[in-house]
């Protein structure tokens, strides 16, 4: 039981380039999430999806996008890397229903030169 | 809207010397409250939790009470020691206006540093 991991661990990528990063969990959560976490900012929620086929938008979605087709998998896109998207990226997963807990990933670095 | 609102940091401590850690919310409805660690160079871990009002998370020492009154999660611990020194955050999950309580609001972490 891997529990939640996130691919790759590390990048780096020039202004305007794409990626994608792919959260992948095995525990059959149907709630999956993805955080950006800055010096002095905490996490903040990018994107969230509720169910396989669904994704919405959280605090800070701007420049990125999401999609959900499978259950277990999660993936954040960026079509034109910025500067500002310099952060470490943490994907995290829950069950549904009651006030159940939520469990991370263990990052990804991501620099934009 | 939610918010959470922790003790800025950094905290430095000696080993054995008493942690608490300061937390308050707002919240629009009847939150849940949690405490999560993060290790040096690792994701995010569940510490403790409570969910009702008077309710006390506990966990690897450390405890903090649900004070509906005062809108507080306070973490403590008696003796923390050199493995403790780690990310905390205070975070809330409360019931939208859609009925659902499936997001996390954050503070913003405190960093404690714990040496022998």
């Amino acid at each position: 039981n891997a529990g939640v991991t996130q691919t790759p661990k590390f990048r780096v990528l020039k202004t305007g380039q794409s990626m994608t990063l792919l959260c992948a969990q095995d525990m059959n959560h149907e709630y999956m999430y993805w955080y950006r976490q800055d010096p002095g900012m905490g996490l903040r929620l990018i994107h969230y999806s509720v169910g396989e086929g669904t994704t919405a938008k959280g605090e800070v979605p701007d420049g990125y996008n999401v999609s959900r087709l499978k259950k277990q998998n999660f993936l954040l896109g960026l079509e034109s890397a910025a500067p500002s998207q310099t952060s470490v990226y943490f994907c995290a997963s829950r069950r549904a229903g009651g006030t159940d807990t939520q469990y991370f990933g263990p990052g990804t670095r991501l620099t934009v030169l | 809207g939610d918010s959470v609102t922790q003790m800025e940091g950094p905290v430095t401590l000696s080993e054995e010397a008493f942690l608490t850690i300061n937390c308050t919310y707002t919240a629009t409805g009847y939150p849940s409250l949690f405490w999560y660690v993060q290790y040096p160079g690792e994701g995010l871990q569940l510490l403790l939790k409570a969910t009702k009002a008077d309710d006390k998370g506990s966990n690897k020492g450390f405890e903090a009470t649900y004070r509906k009154e005062t809108t507080s999660f306070h973490l403590e611990k008696g003796s923390v020691q050199v493995s403790d020194s780690a990310v905390y955050f205070c975070a809330l999950s409360d019931i939208n206006s859609g009925g659902s309580n499936y997001k996390l609001t954050f503070g913003k972490g405190t960093l404690l540093t714990v040496n022998p």
